[in-house]
C-alpha cells in the first residue's frame, strides 16, 4: 500500500512553453502533498506543500506564480511550470502525507524536466 | 529547523552489516528522527522513524542514543540493492510536516 504516482515520468518541452505535472496517490487519500526540486547531485529541496481545496504554501524563493499547485482532490496534486526556462530542468518529485503529524510521507518516482 | 550531520559517504562490503551515524545535537524533545533512501534516479523511500526506543522493521533497525543527540542507521546484512543515498531526517511533532532534506550519505556496496 501506499503507492504514489507520476506522470510523466520525463518530459523535454521548448523554452518558453508550460508543463504540467500530476501526482497521484494510488491506493489512499492524502490529506497534505509536497513537491520538491532536485538538480543534479544535490539535495531535495522543497517547494512548496499543498492541502487539498486549499492554497498551497510555497517556500522562500519559490516564485508562485512560475510554479503553479492545484491540490483538487485528495488524490491528486498537479504542478505546472509556466513559461519554463532552461534552469527550470530538473528532477521534481512529489510526496503523499496521509493524516496526522509525523505520518510518514510517501514518494513518487519523479518527472525529469528537460527544457530546451 | 534542527539540523542533522551525516558522513557524505560509506562504503561496505555485500552481505554485511552498515552502521549509518547521524548527529542531531540540537534536537528538541519533540523531534522524531527519521530516515529515508534515494535510490537512484527515483524518488526517496521511508526506512524508519523513532522518538527514544530502538526500532526495528523489515528494512532496517534504529539505534538511538541515550541522550538523543544521535543515532544509528542499521542494514544487518547489505546487499547491492541498498546501494542509496540515506536521509536522516528531524521532525517535529508540532507544526508542519515538511521535511528538510540535507546532504544524506551516499552508501556504496562493493560485491
Amino acid at each position: 500500500g501506499a503507492v504514489v504516482s507520476q506522470h510523466p515520468s520525463w518530459v523535454i518541452c521548448k523554452s518558453g512553453t508550460s508543463v504540467k505535472i500530476e501526482c497521484r496517490s494510488l491506493d489512499f487519500q492524502a490529506t497534505t502533498m509536497f513537491w520538491y526540486r532536485q538538480f543534479p547531485k544535490q539535495s531535495l529541496m522543497l517547494m512548496a506543500t499543498s492541502n487539498e481545496g486549499s492554497k498551497a504554501t510555497y517556500e522562500q524563493g519559490v516564485e508562485k506564480d512560475k510554479f503553479l499547485i492545484n491540490h483538487a482532490s485528495l488524490t491528486l496534486s498537479t504542478l505546472t511550470v509556466t513559461s519554463a526556462h532552461p534552469e527550470d530542468s530538473s528532477f521534481y518529485i512529489c510526496s503523499a502525507q496521509r493524516g496526522v503529524a509525523r505520518e510518514t510521507q510517501y514518494f513518487g518516482p519523479g518527472t525529469r524536466l528537460l527544457v530546451l | 529547523d534542527a539540523k542533522t550531520t551525516q558522513p557524505n559517504s560509506m562504503e561496505s562490503n555485500e552481505e554485511e552489516p552498515v552502521h549509518l551515524p547521524c548527529n542531531h545535537s540540537t534536537i528538541s524533545g519533540t523531534d522524531y528522527i527519521h530516515w529515508y533512501r534515494q535510490l537512484p534516479s527515483q524518488g526517496p523511500e521511508y526506512v524508519i522513524h523513532g522518538l527514544t526506543s530502538n526500532v526495528n522493521n523489515r528494512m532496517a533497525s534504529l539505534a538511538i542514543a541515550e541522550d538523543r543527540k544521535s543515532s544509528t542507521l542499521i542494514l544487518h546484512r547489505a546487499t547491492l540493492r541498498d546501494a542509496a543515498v540515506y536521509y536522516c531526517i528531524l521532525v517535529s511533532n508540532f507544526g508542519n510536516e515538511k521535511l528538510t532534506f540535507g546532504t544524506g550519505t551516499r552508501l556504496t556496496i562493493i560485491p
